[in-house]
């Protein structure tokens, strides 16, 4: 089964810091991988999304995410955190069928500090 | 452009109520559609997803159900609302082949009391 992991609940980082946000994945065959980002009672916004080709991902809002196959991961990284950018992160990963059904982890909180 | 609104923004229900939520995508044709619940701010639970006019596949058997009418519209019902049944209610389209991205609705914030 087909399933995606964030170990952190909440990252916490100051602003002008470097940030990453985790995600490992377990998939059976190519993974397709989405990171969406959550702003309080708002709806999820696409961020960045990794099909196929270069490792590294550029998305919206300068973050960019790297794909790690052998370790499975998916990480999420900006090399300048924003208070701005403190939000709720989901992880996803797209299931093997043709109903394009996401399977989104539990979500990280990041808490960016002024 | 594509657009996706759901209506209402809010609502506050009482026990043993019925329940619609409506989500139509404007911009496209023949998308896939999603109805997700966030309970408590985290994790989204896929409730139904459609592929087309009066396809709908259930994901968890529950005091839900839903019905797209028309290509672009997707509606979330309950004949008897639950305690349970509160929370963040989104709805999610899609289009084209694999590897397509899911876009998200502002949400239903849902309080059945």
């Amino acid at each position: 089964a087909q399933s995606v992991a964030q170990p952190e609940d909440q990252v916490n980082v100051a602003e002008g810091n470097p940030l990453t946000v985790k995600c490992t994945y377990s998939v059976s065959g190519n993974p397709y991988l989405f990171w969406y980002v959550q702003y309080p009672n708002r709806g999820l916004q696409f961020l960045l999304k990794y099909i196929t080709g270069d490792n590294l991902v550029k998305g919206s809002y300068g973050f960019e995410a790297e794909f790690n196959k052998s370790q499975t991961s998916f990480h999420l990284k900006k090399p300048s955190a924003l208070v701005s950018d403190s939000a709720l992160y989901f992880c996803a990963v797209r299931e093997a069928s043709n109903t394009g059904k996401l399977i989104f982890g539990q979500g990280t909180t990041l808490q960016v500090k002024p | 452009s594509q657009t996706i609104h759901q209506w209402p923004a809010t609502l506050v229900q009482p026990v043993g109520s019925p329940l619609s939520l409506e989500c139509t995508v404007e911009g496209t044709s023949n998308p896939n559609l999603y109805w997700y619940r966030q309970a408590a701010g985290r994790g989204l639970q896929l409730l139904f997803y459609s592929v087309g006019i009066g396809q709908i596949s259930s994901e968890v058997p529950q005091n839900l159900s839903a019905s797209r009418p028309q290509d672009r519209q997707f509606i979330l019902s309950s004949k008897k609302l639950l305690l349970s049944d509160s929370g963040f209610y989104l709805c999610a389209w899609s289009i084209g082949g694999f590897g397509e991205t899911q876009y998200f609705g502002p949400g239903t914030r849902l309080l059945v009391l």
